[in-house]
């Protein structure tokens, strides 16, 4: 089965500070990956997705993700955060083939201070 | 509506009373998850229903917990006798049945608190 591991679980970051949170994943096959964004007091949505092609993937808000197969990772990135980015983002990986009910990681928290 | 309904919203109980969660998924969607988030233990999968398929049961935290999908579309989580470990917020999400976009429509969570 898979698992997503989040290694960052709570970051602070200063306005128009750069973005890295780390995501690695353990399974040996084919996978689609997701980051989730859980904006204070609302529902889960989808960040980006990335199912086959290009690594490097765009999402909404200035995010992106990079696919790097070799090292199980799936990191999100964004160059200048704002206050609004202030969330708790999930890593998520399903198999394509197989169990392909989505796997969550735990989650980081993050808080940008104005 | 057009996004996913889960009912109630919150729910207090008492240990060893039983509780039914209630999700209604997007219209036309054939998967369906649920999912718990505890306070910082991330999103813990319990349950997943594609289609007419037998469902992946692999996240159930035990026996007392069991779900079912009528009709392939709502769904029901019931917790037995419940305990104050399963105090969380149970989170429903559906999807078209892994094609198209693969995103996951969450609904609002049904808050458990078990006293």
């Amino acid at each position: 089965a898979q698992s997503v591991s989040q290694h960052n679980h709570h970051v602070i970051l200063s306005e128009a500070a750069s973005l890295e949170l780390g995501c690695n994943y353990s399974y040996g096959g084919t996978v689609n990956l997701f980051w989730y964004v859980q904006y204070p007091g609302q529902h889960l949505q989808l960040l980006l997705k990335y199912f086959s092609g290009d690594p490097l993937v765009k999402g909404i808000k200035g995010f992106e993700a990079e696919f790097i197969k070799s090292k199980f990772s799936f990191n999100l990135r964004k160059p200048s955060v704002q206050w609004s980015d202030t969330a708790e983002y999930f890593c998520a990986v399903n198999a394509v083939t197989g169990r392909r009910a989505l796997t969550f990681g735990s989650g980081t928290r993050l808080q940008v201070q104005p | 509506g057009a996004g996913v309904s889960q009912s109630p919203s919150n729910k207090v109980t008492e240990k060893g009373k039983d509780v039914e969660l209630r999700c209604d998924p997007i219209s036309g969607h054939t998967a369906l998850y649920w999912y718990r988030q505890s306070l910082g233990q991330g999103l813990e999968f319990l349950i997943y229903f594609q289609g007419n398929s037998a469902p992946d049961k692999s996240g159930l935290p035990s026996d007392r917990f069991s779900a079912e999908r009528t009709g392939g579309s709502v769904s029901t989580l019931t917790i037995q006798r419940t305990q104050q470990e399963d105090s969380a917020v149970y989170l429903c999400a559906s999807i078209d049945g892994g094609r198209g976009t693969g995103e996951l429509f969450f609904g609002e969570g049904s808050r458990l608190t078990v006293l």
